[in-house]
Protein backbone atom coordinates (compact mmCIF):
# COMPACT_ATOMS: atom_id res chain seq x y z
CA UNK A 1 0.00 0.00 0.00
CA UNK A 2 1.58 3.19 -1.36
CA UNK A 3 2.64 5.80 2.06
CA UNK A 4 3.83 9.18 2.29
CA UNK A 5 7.15 9.23 3.44
CA UNK A 6 9.11 11.38 5.87
CA UNK A 7 12.92 12.16 6.83
CA UNK A 8 14.19 12.17 9.30
CA UNK A 9 11.91 11.21 11.84
CA UNK A 10 13.22 12.71 14.96
CA UNK A 11 15.66 16.01 14.83
CA UNK A 12 17.11 17.67 17.84
CA UNK A 13 18.81 21.08 17.19
CA UNK A 14 19.95 24.33 19.36
CA UNK A 15 18.43 26.87 18.89
CA UNK A 16 19.58 28.89 16.28
CA UNK A 17 20.14 26.20 13.99
CA UNK A 18 18.52 25.33 10.77
CA UNK A 19 16.70 22.73 10.50
CA UNK A 20 14.92 20.71 7.04
CA UNK A 21 12.67 17.92 6.72
CA UNK A 22 11.50 15.95 3.82
CA UNK A 23 8.34 14.56 2.43
CA UNK A 24 7.68 12.15 -0.64
CA UNK A 25 3.92 12.09 -1.10
CA UNK A 26 1.83 9.15 -2.77
CA UNK A 27 2.34 9.22 -6.43
CA UNK A 28 0.05 10.51 -8.27
CA UNK A 29 -1.29 13.11 -5.60
CA UNK A 30 -1.07 16.41 -6.83
CA UNK A 31 -1.81 18.56 -3.39
CA UNK A 32 0.64 18.27 -0.98
CA UNK A 33 0.00 19.63 2.62
CA UNK A 34 2.57 20.67 5.44
CA UNK A 35 1.38 20.78 9.02
CA UNK A 36 2.86 21.55 12.19
CA UNK A 37 1.28 19.57 15.68
CA UNK A 38 1.88 20.76 18.94
CA UNK A 39 1.95 18.03 22.03
CA UNK A 40 -1.94 17.67 23.09
CA UNK A 41 -3.42 19.78 19.93
CA UNK A 42 -4.51 18.81 16.65
CA UNK A 43 -2.56 19.31 13.63
CA UNK A 44 -2.81 23.19 11.96
CA UNK A 45 -1.80 23.82 8.40
CA UNK A 46 1.57 25.65 7.52
CA UNK A 47 1.47 25.35 3.41
CA UNK A 48 -0.21 23.78 1.08
CA UNK A 49 0.87 23.03 -2.35
CA UNK A 50 -0.76 22.10 -5.92
CA UNK A 51 1.32 20.36 -7.79
CA UNK A 52 4.89 22.93 -7.56
CA UNK A 53 2.63 26.18 -6.50
CA UNK A 54 2.08 27.49 -2.95
CA UNK A 55 -2.02 27.82 -2.85
CA UNK A 56 -2.04 28.64 1.35
CA UNK A 57 0.68 30.05 2.79
CA UNK A 58 -1.06 31.89 5.39
CA UNK A 59 0.04 30.65 8.87
CA UNK A 60 3.57 30.12 7.39
CA UNK A 61 5.91 32.22 9.59
CA UNK A 62 7.74 33.79 6.66
CA UNK A 63 10.50 35.21 8.26
CA UNK A 64 11.92 31.56 9.91
CA UNK A 65 9.79 29.03 7.45
CA UNK A 66 10.41 28.25 3.59
CA UNK A 67 8.93 25.34 2.16
CA UNK A 68 9.23 24.01 -1.77
CA UNK A 69 8.05 21.72 -4.30
CA UNK A 70 10.01 22.47 -7.00
CA UNK A 71 8.99 19.31 -9.40
CA UNK A 72 5.60 18.96 -7.86
CA UNK A 73 6.91 15.46 -6.19
CA UNK A 74 8.73 15.95 -3.04
CA UNK A 75 8.77 18.63 -0.77
CA UNK A 76 10.92 20.01 1.89
CA UNK A 77 10.30 22.44 5.14
CA UNK A 78 12.99 24.35 6.42
CA UNK A 79 13.39 25.96 9.28
CA UNK A 80 16.10 29.22 10.27
CA UNK A 81 16.86 29.63 12.51
CA UNK A 82 15.36 27.41 15.11
CA UNK A 83 13.15 28.49 18.04
CA UNK A 84 12.70 26.95 21.03
CA UNK A 85 8.62 27.05 20.52
CA UNK A 86 9.38 25.38 17.28
CA UNK A 87 9.77 22.29 19.01
CA UNK A 88 6.42 19.79 17.42
CA UNK A 89 5.53 17.01 15.46
CA UNK A 90 5.40 18.18 11.70
CA UNK A 91 3.12 16.10 9.52
CA UNK A 92 3.21 16.00 5.42
CA UNK A 93 0.04 15.02 4.09
CA UNK A 94 -1.08 14.46 0.03
CA UNK A 95 -4.31 14.00 -1.56
CA UNK A 96 -5.31 13.49 -5.22
CA UNK A 97 -7.17 17.27 -4.73
CA UNK A 98 -9.98 18.32 -6.71
CA UNK A 99 -8.29 18.97 -9.84
CA UNK A 100 -7.17 15.27 -9.64
CA UNK A 101 -10.94 14.40 -9.48
CA UNK A 102 -10.39 12.49 -6.03
CA UNK A 103 -12.11 12.66 -3.01
CA UNK A 104 -11.11 14.97 0.25
CA UNK A 105 -9.00 12.12 2.46
CA UNK A 106 -5.60 13.33 3.16
CA UNK A 107 -2.54 10.63 3.52
CA UNK A 108 -0.43 11.65 6.32
CA UNK A 109 3.07 10.34 6.43
CA UNK A 110 4.29 9.32 10.25
CA UNK A 111 5.84 12.85 11.01
CA UNK A 112 8.82 14.32 12.42
CA UNK A 113 9.49 15.19 15.81
CA UNK A 114 11.52 18.10 16.26
CA UNK A 115 12.85 18.84 19.85
CA UNK A 116 14.25 22.54 19.90
CA UNK A 117 16.91 23.22 22.91
CA UNK B 1 -6.92 28.88 14.47
CA UNK B 2 -8.77 25.50 14.85
CA UNK B 3 -12.14 25.40 14.07
CA UNK B 4 -13.43 21.67 15.85
CA UNK B 5 -13.54 21.74 18.93
CA UNK B 6 -14.72 18.12 20.39
CA UNK B 7 -15.46 16.78 23.52
CA UNK B 8 -14.55 15.16 25.75
CA UNK B 9 -10.97 16.09 25.56
CA UNK B 10 -10.02 12.74 27.17
CA UNK B 11 -12.50 9.35 27.84
CA UNK B 12 -11.75 6.23 29.36
CA UNK B 13 -13.81 2.74 28.60
CA UNK B 14 -14.22 -1.02 29.43
CA UNK B 15 -13.27 -2.97 26.24
CA UNK B 16 -16.42 -3.68 24.90
CA UNK B 17 -18.22 -0.65 25.44
CA UNK B 18 -19.40 1.95 22.66
CA UNK B 19 -17.22 5.53 22.90
CA UNK B 20 -19.07 8.84 22.01
CA UNK B 21 -16.74 11.33 21.14
CA UNK B 22 -18.65 15.22 20.03
CA UNK B 23 -17.55 18.02 17.68
CA UNK B 24 -18.86 21.28 17.34
CA UNK B 25 -17.67 23.66 14.70
CA UNK B 26 -18.26 27.68 14.60
CA UNK B 27 -18.43 28.20 10.42
CA UNK B 28 -19.62 26.67 7.24
CA UNK B 29 -18.40 23.67 5.37
CA UNK B 30 -18.76 21.52 3.04
CA UNK B 31 -18.02 18.05 4.75
CA UNK B 32 -16.34 16.94 8.04
CA UNK B 33 -13.95 14.54 8.61
CA UNK B 34 -12.38 12.14 11.42
CA UNK B 35 -8.69 11.01 11.81
CA UNK B 36 -7.31 8.64 14.32
CA UNK B 37 -4.18 8.98 15.71
CA UNK B 38 -1.51 6.60 17.89
CA UNK B 39 0.52 7.86 19.67
CA UNK B 40 3.21 9.86 18.63
CA UNK B 41 2.10 8.52 14.83
CA UNK B 42 0.63 9.92 11.82
CA UNK B 43 -3.26 10.68 11.38
CA UNK B 44 -5.22 7.80 9.61
CA UNK B 45 -8.66 9.51 7.77
CA UNK B 46 -11.48 7.34 9.28
CA UNK B 47 -14.66 8.27 7.29
CA UNK B 48 -16.45 11.67 5.14
CA UNK B 49 -19.42 13.28 5.90
CA UNK B 50 -20.97 15.34 3.69
CA UNK B 51 -22.86 19.06 4.88
CA UNK B 52 -25.43 17.32 2.83
CA UNK B 53 -25.58 14.22 4.97
CA UNK B 54 -26.90 13.05 8.46
CA UNK B 55 -25.44 10.13 9.46
CA UNK B 56 -22.46 7.65 7.72
CA UNK B 57 -21.74 4.41 8.77
CA UNK B 58 -17.95 2.53 8.44
CA UNK B 59 -17.76 -0.82 9.99
CA UNK B 60 -18.25 0.19 14.22
CA UNK B 61 -17.91 3.48 13.21
CA UNK B 62 -21.32 5.86 12.88
CA UNK B 63 -20.61 9.40 12.13
CA UNK B 64 -23.30 11.99 12.66
CA UNK B 65 -23.63 15.73 11.34
CA UNK B 66 -25.74 18.44 12.57
CA UNK B 67 -25.17 21.23 9.99
CA UNK B 68 -28.15 23.35 12.05
CA UNK B 69 -26.09 22.94 15.49
CA UNK B 70 -22.62 23.28 13.88
CA UNK B 71 -21.92 19.97 15.66
CA UNK B 72 -21.05 16.10 15.03
CA UNK B 73 -20.32 12.80 17.02
CA UNK B 74 -18.43 10.23 16.44
CA UNK B 75 -20.00 6.43 18.11
CA UNK B 76 -17.70 3.41 18.25
CA UNK B 77 -19.17 0.25 18.91
CA UNK B 78 -18.07 -2.55 20.58
CA UNK B 79 -14.69 -1.04 21.53
CA UNK B 80 -11.52 -2.79 21.47
CA UNK B 81 -7.56 -1.91 23.00
CA UNK B 82 -6.17 -1.55 19.93
CA UNK B 83 -9.01 1.80 19.22
CA UNK B 84 -6.71 3.58 21.73
CA UNK B 85 -5.77 6.89 20.10
CA UNK B 86 -6.53 10.25 19.97
CA UNK B 87 -9.89 10.89 17.60
CA UNK B 88 -9.81 14.18 15.67
CA UNK B 89 -12.80 16.20 13.61
CA UNK B 90 -12.00 18.13 10.91
CA UNK B 91 -13.99 20.28 8.87
CA UNK B 92 -13.52 20.77 5.21
CA UNK B 93 -13.81 23.65 3.24
CA UNK B 94 -13.81 24.28 -0.75
CA UNK B 95 -12.62 27.42 -1.75
CA UNK B 96 -11.99 27.82 -5.40
CA UNK B 97 -10.01 24.65 -6.49
CA UNK B 98 -8.27 24.27 -2.95
CA UNK B 99 -9.20 22.33 -0.57
CA UNK B 100 -8.60 22.78 3.01
CA UNK B 101 -9.06 21.07 6.22
CA UNK B 102 -9.44 22.54 10.08
CA UNK B 103 -8.31 20.43 12.99
CA UNK B 104 -10.13 20.41 16.31
CA UNK B 105 -7.88 19.35 19.26
CA UNK B 106 -9.19 15.92 19.34
CA UNK B 107 -10.29 13.44 21.93
CA UNK B 108 -7.89 11.04 24.02
CA UNK B 109 -9.78 7.43 23.52
CA UNK B 110 -8.31 4.89 26.13
CA UNK B 111 -9.99 1.45 26.42
CA UNK B 112 -9.17 -0.94 29.33
CA UNK B 113 -8.78 -4.16 28.14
Amino acid sequence: EAEVAQSPRYKITEKSQAVAFWCDPISGHATLYWYRQILGQGPELLVQFQDESVVDDSQLPKDRFSAERLKGVDSTLKIQPAELGDSAMYLCASSLGLAGGGGNEQFFGPGTRLTVL
Amino acid sequence: SQQGEEDPQALSIQEGENATMNCSYKTSINNLQWYRQNSGRGLVHLILIRSNEREKHSGRLRVTLDTSKKSSSLLITASRAADTASYFCATGLIGGSNYKLTFGKGTLLTVNP
